[in-house]
């Protein structure tokens, strides 16, 4: 069964402080894998996706297929990093898309 | 600016009742997703349209059915409806389907609430 979990309800760091938000996934085939994040009173939004190899926002995620991992790095959190991160994977189709229960960081000061 | 835009943003209804959820999708879109997020939970995809026909289904039952209309806006349609339907109904589009077009864009959502 397809499955996403983030096993962080709450991550909370200091401001410039490195951030690592977990992200384990279970799917047999090849899965597309995302990070979507929802800041305060704002959509839910794309962050970035594997396929792509960006680095948005100064945040990278590396998919780790023998581990089956996609987790999210920053080197130096900031303040305004502070959302809800949610990790969420879908087939080639896009198709069937499974999202985590997310990880709601809190960058403090 | 996305351009998603859903309606109503809130409802209430009561257990039994049907209820139909708006949604339009970004200008040239033709694929429509329809999720349901749960307080404290990540959105469950419910089922996704692709040029007016279903083209994919999550683990929902037949109560829950959708319509996606020429203009590219959409409907969700719940029957008979249930306490635990209470949750943020979120609709996303994408200007099509296949690797290249699997980002969503997601509106701000209709908040349910069954009573």
């Amino acid at each position: 069964a397809q499955r996403v979990t983030q096993p962080e309800k709450l991550l909370s760091v200091f401001k410039g402080a490195p951030v690592e938000l977990k992200c384990n996934y279970s799917y047999s085939g090849s899965p597309e894998l995302f990070w979507y994040v929802q800041y305060s009173r704002q959509r839910l939004q794309l962050l970035l996706r594997h396929i792509s190899r960006e680095s948005i926002k100064g945040f990278t995620a590396d998919l780790n297929k023998g581990e089956t991992s996609f987790h999210l790095k920053k080197p130096f959190a900031q303040e305004e990093d502070s959302a809800m991160y949610y990790c969420a994977l879908s087939d080639n189709y896009g198709q069937n898309f499974v999202f985590g229960p997310g990880t709601r960081l809190s960058v403090l000061p | 600016e996305t351009g998603v835009t859903q309606s109503p943003t809130h409802l209430i209804k009561t257990r039994g009742q049907q209820v139909t959820l708006r949604c339009s999708s970004q200008s040239g879109h033709n694929t429509v997703s329809w999720y349901q997020q749960a307080l404290g939970q990540g959105p469950q995809f419910i089922f996704q349209y692709y040029r007016e026909e279903e083209n994919g289904r999550g683990n929902f039952p037949p109560r829950f059915s959708g319509l996606q209309f020429p203009n590219y806006s959409s409907e969700l349609n719940v029957n008979a409806l249930e306490l635990d339907d209470s949750a943020l109904y979120l609709c996303a589009s994408s200007p099509g389907w296949g690797s290249m077009y699997t980002e969503a864009f997601f509106g701000q959502g209709t908040r349910l609430t069954v009573v």
